[in-house]
């Protein structure tokens, strides 16, 4: 089956950095994105790895470990419009069906 | 270049009835993806169309259909409407298989 964890919850301080983890047991792996999702609003692309390794982009990286099913997202410099919903989602084959793990919750405060 | 745009924003139908809803991926996108996102499941796919096609398929029940026409536009169709079928219904198109662009979605309220 398809299993996807990542906290429920988070919070974090303006200016600080975060960390969100994402692990995952799937059939099938082809890539992993995170998004991000603001209250009543549909989801944006953030970031795409494929490989092992980081890829950063501004004050957004997302690291991969295929070998240990392992994610992260690292937001730096955190900014109150940080404060959303971040979903992490693998893609099993050729072609565009995404498994999304729960989201985790990020609230940044003063 | 205009965004994914999904008709209409928001439904509600009553148990038993039927609805179709629709989405208009960007100019040039091939691949159409649905998803379902509720408080407790999260998102959910729901099928995914490229060139006319049913590419993927995920494990919904037959009455969730959909279809693709020639001008890549989707709709969804979902019979015997359910309680349970409450939802925010995402549409997602793509270039090929890498982003996804979601649309605002469809609210649909089943009473």
């Amino acid at each position: 089956g398809q299993n996807i964890d990542q906290p429920t919850e988070m919070t974090a301080t303006e200016g600080a950095i975060v960390q969100i983890n994402c692990t995952y047991q799937t059939s099938g792996f082809n890539g992993l994105f995170w998004y991000q999702q603001h209250a009543g609003e549909a989801p944006t692309f953030l970031s795409y790895n494929v490989l092992d390794g980081l890829e950063e982009k501004g004050r957004f990286s997302s690291f991969l470990s295929r070998s240990k099913g392992y994610s992260y997202l690292l937001l730096k410099e955190l900014q109150m419009k940080d404060s959303a919903s971040y979903l992490c989602a693998v893609r099993h084959n050729a072609g565009n069906m995404l498994t999304f793990g729960g989201g985790t919750r990020l609230m940044v405060k003063p | 270049k205009a965004g994914v745009t999904q008709t209409p924003r928001y439904l509600i139908k009553t148990r038993g009835q039927q609805v179709t809803l629709s989405c208009s991926p960007i100019s040039g996108h091939r691949s159409v993806s649905w998803y379902q996102q509720t408080p407790g499941q999260g998102l959910q796919f729901l099928f995914e169309y490229f060139s006319e096609t049913q590419r993927n398929k995920g494990n919904f029940p037959g009455r969730f259909s959909g279809r693709q026409f020639s001008n890549s536009r989707s709709e969804m169709n979902v019979s015997t409407l359910e309680l349970g079928d409450s939802a925010l219904y995402l549409c997602a198109s793509s270039l090929e298989s890498y982003e996804q662009y979601f649309g605002p979605g469809t609210r649909l309220t089943v009473t």
